[in-house]
């Protein structure tokens, strides 16, 4: 079946700019990750959902981002008067169930770029 | 808070060498411990896993050993081979589902 896919795969925009990226999980998947990855580091929790309730938004960094589910599937990261240091491959991943146990599939990953 | 340490590379190794990447963490109680691998072009996967202390995980000739005395996690092959040319993560989870990474790993193998 199909895996996670993200869109789009590159973005660039300008500082200040509003961007939104999206996730696709895996049909049946009930949680649901965003991560961030900055050139040379690993990737860095943002926030998770387990259906349409963001389970913990701890990760974060600002006011300036907001995630949502509004249906349990698809999810949308919303940056708003984006950063240069927001620049970054944004990682998706899904899971079955809200467990350690379960296995994280990842997407290909949104490579934002903020000029 | 929970952090992963991972010895930095890049590490250049020929094909059927012997190979390990080094893994340490700090974490509050007992995490599950994962590594994840990056294939160029690709995006990550899970390579093994272990959810507890002395279990060993195993996948594609890849073995990772849960050590609680000394906080370590290694990745151990005994062959390595040009496919395996990657990055590779080591990570923890506390317990509920959130993943904490380190900072990768690249290896290259030459033929």
């Amino acid at each position: 079946g199909a895996g996670v896919s993200q869109t789009p795969s590159n973005k660039v925009t300008e500082k200040g700019k509003y961007v939104e990226l999206r996730c696709d999980p895996i049909s049946g998947h009930t949680a649901l990750y965003w991560y961030r990855q900055s050139l040379g580091q690993g990737p860095e929790f943002l926030i998770y959902f387990q259906g349409t309730g963001a389970a913990d938004d701890s990760g974060l960094p600002n006011d300036r981002f907001f995630a949502v589910r509004p249906e349990g599937s698809v999810s949308t990261l919303k940056i708003q008067r984006t950063e240069r240091g927001d620049s970054a491959v944004y990682l998706c991943a899904s899971s079955l169930t809200l467990s350690e146990i379960n296995e994280q599939f990842f997407g290909p990953g949104t490579r934002l770029t903020v000029l | 808070g929970d952090s992963v340490t991972q010895m930095e590379g890049p590490v250049t190794l020929s094909e059927e060498a012997f190979l390990t990447i080094n893994c340490t963490y700090t974490a509050t109680g007992y995490p599950s411990l994962f590594w994840y691998v990056q294939y160029p072009g690709e995006g990550l996967q899970l390579l093994l896993k272990a959810t507890k202390a002395d279990d060993k995980g195993s996948n594609k000739g890849f073995e990772a050993t849960y050590r609680k005395e000394t906080t370590s996690f290694h990745l151990e092959k005994g062959s390595v081979q040009v496919s395996d040319s990657a990055v590779y993560f080591c990570a923890l989870s506390p317990g509920y589902s959130t993943l904490t990474f380190g900072k990768g790993t690249m290896l290259l193998v030459s033929p």
